[in-house]
């Protein structure tokens, strides 16, 4: 079975830092870009990062430019999301996703239920 | 990068259609051929509902189409249910090799 499993989420103070994991089984994960989106509560979504398949790519949201940073080891089929300089506006569900590729590929999307993350003190 | 401009509301009633629009620039929408549409429901992960502009993953509803013009992209959804109420995203992949939502569309079934 495909699946994607978000961890990591917690409270954490203004200025700490949190690392995001999201765990990828049932498919060839290194073949695939993935993604980072966030919702903070009562709002929409916000793309925040993504990243190729082997990893040597990778691209940020100007809100999250410098303070975060995600890689991948696939190796371990998991995803990862380096979150320093935490402020209250990075409050927010945290979800990764797959590049629409695996889509063409699989013919269908897998999300996971995401990871709550609160900067707050 | 700016968001998409949605409408913040549409409705429509059961067996009714409804087209939720989606507008960009020439930097986003109007310059590539990765649109994606999706659905979520409150306390739910979005759900992927179109992409690639009309591309539907197999699980979805024929009911649910996408279409691009120019700038502006739009999901069409025919036949509406009571089950297809949520809120929409659009979503487009951008020259700055990033990815920008819409603000978002509350759909109501009447």
């Amino acid at each position: 079975e495909v699946q994607l499993l978000e961890s990591g989420g917690d409270l954490v103070q203004p200025g700490g830092s949190l690392r995001l994991s999201c765990a990828a089984s049932g498919f060839t994960f290194g073949l695939y870009a993935m993604t980072w989106v966030r919702q903070a509560p009562g709002k929409g979504l916000e793309w925040v990062s993504a990243i190729s398949g082997s990893g040597d790519r990778i691209f940020y949201a100007d809100s999250v430019k410098g303070r975060f940073t995600m890689s991948r080891d696939n190796s371990k089929n998991t995803l990862y999301l380096q979150m320093n300089s935490l402020r209250a506006e990075d409050t927010a569900a945290y979800y990764c996703a797959i590049d629409s590729a695996f889509v063409d590929d699989y013919g269908t999307d897998v999300r996971g239920q995401g990871t709550t993350v609160t900067v707050s003190s | 990068q700016s968001a998409l401009t949605q409408p913040a509301s549409v409705s429509g009633s059961p067996g009714q259609s409804i087209t939720i629009s989606c507008t960009g620039t020439g930097s986003d929408i109007g310059g590539y051929n990765y649109v994606s549409w999706y659905q979520q429901h409150p306390g739910r992960a979005p759900k992927l509902m179109i992409y690639k502009v009309s591309h539907r993953p197999s699980r979805v509803s024929s009911r649910f189409s996408g279409s691009k013009s120019g700038n502006m992209a739009s999901l069409t959804i025919s036949g509406l249910q009571a089950e297809d109420e949520g809120d929409y995203y659009c979503s487009s992949y951008t020259a700055s090799a990033t990815w920008v939502f819409g603000g978002g569309t509350k759909l109501t079934v009447l």
